[in-house]
C-alpha cells in the first residue's frame, strides 16, 4: 500500500495570502488528484494532477486559483492563491496505487483557516 | 454520468451491536469498489477494496459485499466499538471516482 504525506497538517492563514501545499507518496503510483472537503460536507474533486503538464481541473475550478504541479510521478504541489474565508476547508491529496487493483489512498489532509 | 448514494447518512448504536452500511450505485460498470473511514478532520483511511470480479472482502470485524448487478454494496461491522465512531464512505471506480455521501457512525459506550 502508498503512504501519502501532506504538509503542512494545519495552517491559519490572512485573507489574500496564497499557500501551498505538498504531498509525497512513498511509492509508484499512476493517478494523483487533489480534493477539497468543507465543513460537513463530501469531498469535491478539485483537479487531477499529471505528471509534467497542466492539470485537469474538475467544474468550478480554475488554474489561477488552484495552480497545480506534478513534477514526477511521487510528488505533487496545490496553491490556494488569493485566499478568502470560503477558502477555509480541508484539502487532502491522493492517489490511485500502481497495481492492478487500482487501490485508492488519501494523506492525512491539510486544514485550512482563513481569517 | 455515476451517483452513488449511502444510507442511512446517519447512526447511532450501543456498543457491541451488529450494523451494516449501504451504499448503492447506479451504474454497474466499475473496477472496483472501495469503503473509508475518516475521523473527523483527518484524511481517508482505506478499509476494504472489492475488485468487480469478487464479491465480498472481510477485514477483521468488517466485511464489505458486493452485488454490481443490482448495483449496491454493504459494509457490515461486527461487535462495534466506541472506537469505530467516524464517518465511512464508499467510493466507486470506473471511468472516474464517485464518492458516497458518507454514513457518519456513532458507537455508545
Amino acid at each position: 500500500s502508498a503512504v501519502i504525506s501532506q504538509k503542512p497538517s494545519r495552517d491559519i492563514c490572512q485573507r489574500g495570502t496564497s499557500l501551498t501545499i505538498q504531498c509525497q507518496v512513498d511509492s509508484q503510483v499512476t493517478m494523483m488528484f487533489w480534493y477539497r472537503q468543507q465543513p460537513g460536507q463530501s469531498l469535491t474533486l478539485i483537479a487531477t494532477a499529471n505528471q509534467g503538464s497542466e492539470a485537469t481541473y474538475e467544474s468550478g475550478f480554475v488554474i489561477d486559483k488552484f495552480p497545480i504541479s506534478r513534477p514526477n510521478l511521487t510528488f505533487s504541489t496545490l496553491t490556494v492563491s488569493n485566499m478568502s474565508p470560503e477558502d477555509s476547508s480541508i484539502y487532502l491529496c491522493s492517489a490511485i496505487g500502481a497495481d492492478f487493483s487500482r487501490e485508492l489512498f488519501f494523506g492525512e489532509g491539510s486544514r485550512l483557516t482563513v481569517l | 454520468k455515476q451517483e452513488v448514494t449511502q444510507i442511512p447518512a446517519a447512526l447511532s448504536v450501543p456498543e457491541g451491536e451488529n450494523l451494516v452500511l449501504n451504499c448503492s450505485f447506479t451504474d454497474s460498470a466499475i473496477y472496483n469498489l472501495q469503503w473509508f473511514r475518516q475521523d473527523p478532520g483527518k484524511g481517508l483511511t482505506s478499509l476494504l477494496l472489492i475488485q468487480s470480479s469478487q464479491r465480498e472482502q472481510t477485514s477483521g470485524r468488517l466485511n464489505a459485499s458486493l452485488d454490481k448487478s443490482s448495483g449496491r454494496s454493504t459494509l457490515y461491522i461486527a461487535a462495534s466499538q466506541p472506537g469505530d465512531s467516524a464517518t465511512y464512505l464508499c467510493a466507486s471506480q470506473g471511468n472516474m471516482l464517485t464518492f458516497g455521501g458518507g454514513t457518519r457512525l456513532m458507537v455508545k459506550p
